[in-house]
């Protein structure tokens, strides 16, 4: 059975720490995967990977992803009280039909 | 450009009622997906639409229902509430590139069922 799992379930850190989400996944024919930022209500795109080795990065923020290890980590440095949220990783079982992770819920402490 | 909207944003109903969420996608975009988020937990995914067409339902029993618009907005319908129905659901719009498919979503609908 396709599956997402991600790791660790909530994590609490304070100001300026950097840390690491994991997201490991089980896919029939896996294609990419996808990484949201969920705050209040919906969630925001943050990323897409495809292929492995290669660092996204969009400011603070970078991903990569392993697809013989088939897992994929999103790393946050310098954290800011404003990433706190509930980070989510997806993966299309097809074109169309995302299996999402229950999420990461990071708490940052100022 | 304008986003994914969806109204209501929040609605209470009662047991057994119907209801009806609305999601208009990003322009363009010809693709709409909803979800339904219980709090603690991903999106589960219900339906996807393409062209007018249902491309993927998922685990769903039948009192959830859906169509697309010339216009590709989209309606969910449940039938029949239950309690178990209260949660977030969330519409997202997307397009293809390069063979897969970015899902941006829009602020949700939550749905409480008393």
């Amino acid at each position: 059975e396709d599956k997402v799992v991600q790791s660790p379930l909530s994590l609490v850190v304070h100001e300026g720490d950097t840390v690491t989400l994991n997201c490991s996944y089980e896919v029939t024919n896996f294609r990419s995967l996808l990484w949201y930022k969920q705050e209040k209500k919906a969630p925001t795109f943050l990323f897409m990977l495809t292929s492995s080795g290669i660092e996204k990065k969009s400011g603070r923020l970078s991903s990569i992803l392993d697809k013989k290890e088939l897992f994929s980590i999103l790393n946050i440095t310098a954290t800011q009280t404003g990433d706190s949220a509930v980070y989510l990783c997806a993966v299309p079982r097809s074109n169309y039909q995302l299996i999402w992770g229950a999420g990461t819920k990071l708490i940052i402490k100022p | 450009d304008a986003g994914v909207t969806q109204s209501p944003t929040h609605l209470i109903k009662t047991r057994g009622q119907q209801v009806t969420l609305r999601c208009s996608p990003i322009s363009g975009h010809k693709s709409v997906s909803w979800y339904q988020q219980v709090l603690g937990q991903g999106p589960q995914f219900i339906f996807q639409y393409y062209e007018k067409e249902e491309r993927g339902r998922g685990n769903f029993p039948d009192r959830f229902s859906a169509r697309q618009f010339p216009n590709y907005s989209s309606e969910l319908n449940v039938n029949a509430l239950l309690l178990g129905d209260s949660a977030l659901y969330l519409c997202a719009s997307s397009y293809r590139t390069g063979g897969t498919e970015t899902q941006y979503f829009g602020p949700g609908t939550r749905l409480l069922v008393l």
